[in-house]
């Protein structure tokens, strides 16, 4: 199994630009998280999506971000437009999870900078 | 709500040297509780878990004890490698949420010579 793919990797815009970042979970997995890691606030939950529906946008900072997820193979986060402080590593994470004890699988995340 | 604290870090120890990273945890319910470690450059992945109080979990010569009297999961290793530097985090997940993790902050271990 190739685990969770981001793409891309490494990504560097200007403010104000669109920017959007790609997750494909492991097959099979009905579950899909994405995170923000940054040196000040550490790793936050921006979303959650069970069997594609979002459960929980709570931690999803601003109208300026958006998430999506078409099929059980794809999501995407939006931020529009972005600004300095959007600049972090993001996270897409998958479980098969229907119950708490189950893992969740890291993606290698994308690291966004925001000029 | 539910969280996590960690002991600050970074933390730095000499080969061989045994290990403890505290973790404390607030929740409603009963949680399971999960170490996570993050080598650089890298996403997280799980290192061990604990599904109900009193469990043990363990992996690569980590282990963690679930203990609910304290509400606690300290991850302990008798003696630690280079190979063990990365970020250790503590996280919890209550019963019902579907996989939801509520992470610590993070402690930084770094292993020398």
């Amino acid at each position: 199994d190739a685990g969770v793919i981001q793409s891309p990797r490494h990504e560097v815009t200007e403010m104000g630009q669109e920017v959007t970042l790609r997750c494909k979970p492991i097959s099979g997995h009905n579950s899909l998280f994405w995170y923000r890691q940054t040196m000040m606030r550490g790793l936050e939950l921006l979303i959650y999506f069970n069997n594609n529906v979002p459960i929980d946008d709570s931690g999803m900072p601003e109208d300026r971000f958006s998430a999506k997820m078409p099929n059980a193979s794809f999501s995407t986060l939006k931020i529009q437009p972005s600004e300095p402080r959007d600049s972090a590593v993001y996270f897409c994470a998958s479980s098969s999870g229907v119950v708490s004890y189950n893992e969740q699988f890291f993606g290698p995340g994308t690291r966004l900078t925001v000029l | 709500g539910n969280s996590v604290t960690q002991m600050e870090g970074p933390v730095t120890l000499s080969e061989e040297a045994f290990l403890t990273i505290n973790c404390t945890y607030t929740a409603t319910g009963y949680p399971s509780l999960f170490w996570y470690v993050q080598y650089p450059g890298e996403g997280l992945q799980l290192l061990l878990k604990a599904t109900k109080a009193d469990d043990k979990g363990s992996n690569k010569g980590f282990e963690a004890t679930y203990r609910k009297e304290t509400t606690s999961f300290h991850l302990e290793k008798g003696s630690v490698q280079v190979s063990d530097s990365a970020v250790y985090f503590c996280a919890l997940s209550e019963s019902g949420t579907a996989s939801k993790l509520t992470f610590g902050t993070g402690t930084r271990l770094q292993v020398t010579l």
